[in-house]
């Protein structure tokens, strides 16, 4: 079975760090791309970074670009999303998904991870 | 940046036929996505590339996308299908990857 399992979520101070990390199961993890995709309690969903299968190419959405770092290890088929300089608009269940293809550069996500939830409050 | 825009919510009675827009500047040249979100659970994909439907998925959930309007039709609505559901692009600007704002399927 294709699973997602996201974990590092909390509560953390505005102008903190946090590191989010995926582990991923039951297909070849090194095969695909992934991302990370957010939402706000009771908002939509906002895809926020997207990294190819070998870590070559990453992707940000500009509300995070220069704060956030996304990292994958294939050797731990794990995904990861360095946070830092956390605000309180970053509070969001935070979900991995599998994109379709090795690339980052296009496609849907499938499958999606639970989430793991990020609070930003002093 | 690209803008996909949903209506909020859609009504529909049991057994009848449910249609969710998503438009966008010319997303008729775009291949658009749509996720199906019940309370409390992960999205989960139920159409792809416009009109493909992932294993496991009802026929009776179809897409298509022309011109400036895709659209995800449920035919034959169970009180199951009542969820959010979102549409999705990638897009060449600065954010590559763009939802829609979701739209809220009531089942009455």
């Amino acid at each position: 079975e294709v699973q997602l399992v996201e974990s590092g979520g909390g509560v953390v101070r505005p102008g903190g760090s946090l590191r989010l990390s995926c582990a991923a199961s039951g297909f070849t993890f090194d095969d695909y791309g992934m991302s990370w995709v957010r939402q706000a309690p009771g908002k939509g969903l906002e895809w926020v970074s997207g990294i190819n299968w070998n870590g070559g190419s990453t992707g940000y959405a500009d509300s995070v670009k220069g704060r956030f770092t996304i990292s994958r290890d294939n050797a731990k088929n794990s995904l990861y999303l360095q946070m830092n300089s956390l605000r309180a608009e970053d509070t969001a269940l935070y979900h991995c998904a599998r994109e379709p293809y090795g690339g980052n550069s296009g496609g849907w996500f499938d499958p999606w991870g639970q989430g793991t939830l990020v609070t930003v409050s002093s | 940046s690209y803008v996909l825009t949903q209506p909020p919510s859609v009504s529909v009675a049991p057994g009848q036929t449910a249609r969710i827009t998503c438009g966008g500047n010319n997303i008729g040249s775009k291949s658009v996505h749509w996720y199906q979100q019940k309370p409390g659970q992960a999205p989960v994909l139920v159409v792809y590339d416009d009109s493909d439907r992932p294993s496991g998925i009802p026929e009776r959930f179809s897409g298509s996308n022309s011109g400036n309007t895709a659209t995800l039709t449920i035919s034959r609505v169970e009180a199951g299908d009542e969820a959010d559901y979102y549409c999705q692009v990638w897009d060449s600007s600065s954010d590559p990857v763009v939802f829609g704002g979701g739209t809220k399927l009531t089942v009455l």
